[in-house]
Parts: C-alpha cells; sequence; structure tokens
C-alpha cells in the first residue's frame, strides 16, 4: 500500500531557484496539508486544502504556494527560495476530520 | 487560537522502566488530542487519539493517555519500554467545532537505554 508518496526526497537548491515538491496519496482522502518540521519547533502548517481545488493558509505561509488541482495531489511550490526554507517537508491526508493524519516520508530540503 | 506544550524536549529511561510523556494544551473550547510517533527518518504515525468518552485511550505499542480536563493535560505512559520505543513523540490538538487546524508539539525524543 503506497499510503502518501513524495517527491523528492531530497533536494539542494541555490537561493533564488524555484521547485515544487509533490505528494500524491491513494486513499481517496478529502483533506490533504503540508508541515515544515524545524530541530525544536515541531510542526508547522504552511497550507492545507479541504477538498479538490481548494487550498488555505496555515502558519507559515509566506514564501510558498500550493495547488490542488487533483484531489490525489497536492502541490508544495518555492518560487525563489530562501535559506531560511531549509527543513524537511511533510505532506499529509485525512480523510475527514478528527481523522487521524497520515503522513509521507518527508523531503528533505537544503538551500545554499 | 489553541496551543500545545510538551516541556521535555528529550527523556532518558533504561530499558523495562516506565516512563511519562507530558503534553498540556490550551484551548478556549473542547478539543480532539492525539499523539504521534516518529521513527527516525520516517514520518509520522498515530499512537493514540481522544475524541470524547473514557479518559483514558489505549494505542498501539502499549502505549496509553489519559485526558485530564481540569489540569488540561494529555499525559502518555508505557509501564515498560523496550529499546524499539526509541523515537520521537509528538503531542497534538485540534478543536472539535468545525474546522480547525491541528497543532502539534515541539516534540519529546525518547532515548531507551539497555
Amino acid at each position: 500500500n503506497a499510503g502518501v508518496t513524495q517527491t523528492p526526497k531530497f533536494r539542494v537548491l541555490k537561493t533564488g531557484q524555484s521547485m515544487t515538491l509533490l505528494c500524491a496519496q491513494d486513499m481517496n482522502h478529502e483533506y490533504m496539508y503540508w508541515y515544515r518540521q524545524d530541530p525544536g519547533m515541531g510542526l508547522r502548517l504552511i497550507h492545507y486544502s479541504v477538498g479538490e481545488g481548494t487550498t488555505a493558509k496555515g502558519e507559515v505561509p509566506d514564501g510558498y504556494n500550493v495547488s490542488r488541482l487533483k484531489k490525489q495531489n497536492f502541490l508544495l511550490g518555492l518560487e525563489s527560495a530562501a535559506p531560511s526554507q531549509t527543513s524537511v517537508y511533510f505532506c499529509a491526508s485525512s480523510y475527514s476530520r478528527p481523522g487521524e493524519l497520515f503522513f509521507g516520508e518527508g523531503s528533505r530540503l537544503t538551500v545554499l | 487560537a489553541q496551543s500545545v506544550t510538551q516541556l521535555d524536549s528529550q527523556v532518558p529511561v533504561f530499558e523495562e522502566a516506565p516512563v511519562e510523556l507530558r503534553c498540556n494544551y490550551s484551548s478556549s473550547v473542547s478539543v480532539y488530542l492525539f499523539w504521534y510517533v516518529q521513527y527516525p527518518n520516517q514520518g509520522l504515525q498515530l499512537l493514540l487519539k481522544y475524541l470524547s468518552g473514557s479518559t483514558l485511550v489505549k494505542g498501539i505499542n502499549g502505549f496509553e493517555a489519559e485526558f485530564n480536563k481540569s489540569q488540561t493535560s494529555f499525559h502518555l505512559r508505557k509501564p515498560s519500554v523496550h529499546i524499539s520505543d526509541t523515537a520521537e513523540y509528538f503531542c497534538a490538538v485540534t478543536n472539535s467545532g468545525g474546522y480547525q487546524k491541528v497543532t502539534f508539539g515541539t516534540g519529546t525524543k525518547l532515548q531507551v537505554i539497555p
């Protein structure tokens, strides 16, 4: 069972470059989320989606954009990467709330 | 808005000893509470959740937690830990009404010592 799949798993960028992280889930979940994890700060919500075609801002949305054109996919974009965006990014999905969150394995991004 | 506090960033414990990981939350309305575990280089997975009903919640791998509304706490316990329990544990909260995001604590690293 695939569950939640994130690509790529590792990426190194230079300041100012752009990139997109892809999250795909095969569980037909309505809700999808992007979190970033930094040492000592736990997980912070970047953006989330409550259904296909909808997105909303979380705690730390600045510098990121998202799209949910298909129910199974949730894309996180960085238009102009900054060193402060060096982090591990996790995608999660849930069928409903307060449902269990299912997490991907993470994408480690380094911005030089 | 809700918040979660995990006061202990690291908890070392000897194998087969009991452990308690502390979690306190703040919210002006009713809440749902969760504990997640993260093994090295992996995503988080659900250990247990409190939605309503019995305040003592049992989860996977022998863990349990008790919801205490008066103390706004949801501490995680295990009577006898194993080496394989070495991981980082996150407490999380969400408000029960409407759509609200899930807020995570900063995590507690449990180190089980042989």
